[in-house]
């Protein structure tokens, strides 16, 4: 079974930096995988933020970034603020047409 | 501007079929993919599969494959995700979400709908 990982929880100061990760069971992350990254608030519906690894989507601030940090996939947010008080998930394309989730970061500023 | 507009909430019994309906606007609607995605309440998102809406072609994840089916209809401009054979744990919200393949054949996704709350009940 394909499992993607994920921090469940990560806390930031305001105006920090914080950087997530993004994991798979079976091998390194790479930018073969495309990895995506969406954010969430909570009752709400999701939001690209990243995709193919490090190319932001349309309208998200260049707080946010994406990278590949050694064998995982990387979300970096800058200058950490209030809203950015969301869950956080990473998707990994695994080329043979799967798609995979990763469980998720709750994203606490404060 | 992309639009995915789904179809209302939906309250079914155990055992039953429920159809969700996810219309969209603002692009050419056969050179995407369309996912669907489920989320059961305080739950991570779990991709169930996807159409390509220019060929019909489907991908299914194995957790859902017995159970699920999507389909399109080209001329409404709409993607049908109908689960069949309900249970309690499929009481979540789903999610239908554009997949462009323009970057890399993989139809990742960019745009998402707003969301169908389906309520199974004993």
């Amino acid at each position: 079974q394909t499992v993607v990982t994920q921090e469940p929880s990560f806390s930031v100061s305001p105006g920090g930096t914080a950087t997530l990760t993004c994991g798979l069971s079976f091998d390194s992350v790479s930018t073969t995988y495309y990895p995506s990254w969406y954010q969430q608030i909570p009752g709400q519906a999701p939001r690209t933020l990243i995709y193919s690894t490090n190319t932001r989507s349309s309208g998200v601030p260049d707080r946010f970034s994406g990278s590949i940090l050694g064998n995982k996939a990387a979300l970096t947010i800058t200058g950490a603020q209030a809203d950015d008080e969301s869950d956080y998930y990473c998707v990994l394309y695994l080329g043979s047409g799967s798609v995979v989730f990763g469980g998720g970061t709750r994203l606490t500023v404060l | 501007q992309v639009q995915l507009v789904q179809s209302g909430a939906e309250v079914k019994k155990s055992g039953a079929s429920v159809k969700v309906s996810c219309e969209a606007s603002g692009y050419t609607f056969t050179s995407y993919a369309m996912h669907w995605v489920r989320q059961a309440p305080g739950q991570r998102l779990e991709w169930m599969g996807w159409i390509n809406a220019g060929n019909g072609n489907t991908k299914y994840s194995q957790k859902f494959q017995n159970r699920v089916t999507i389909t399109s209809d080209t001329s409404a401009r709409t993607t049908y995700m109908e689960l069949s054979s309900l249970r309690s744990e499929d009481t979540a919200v789903f999610f239908c979400a554009r997949g462009d393949p323009s970057r890399s054949g993989n139809f990742e996704i960019d745009y998402w709908g707003q969301g169908t709350l389906v309520t199974v009940s004993s």
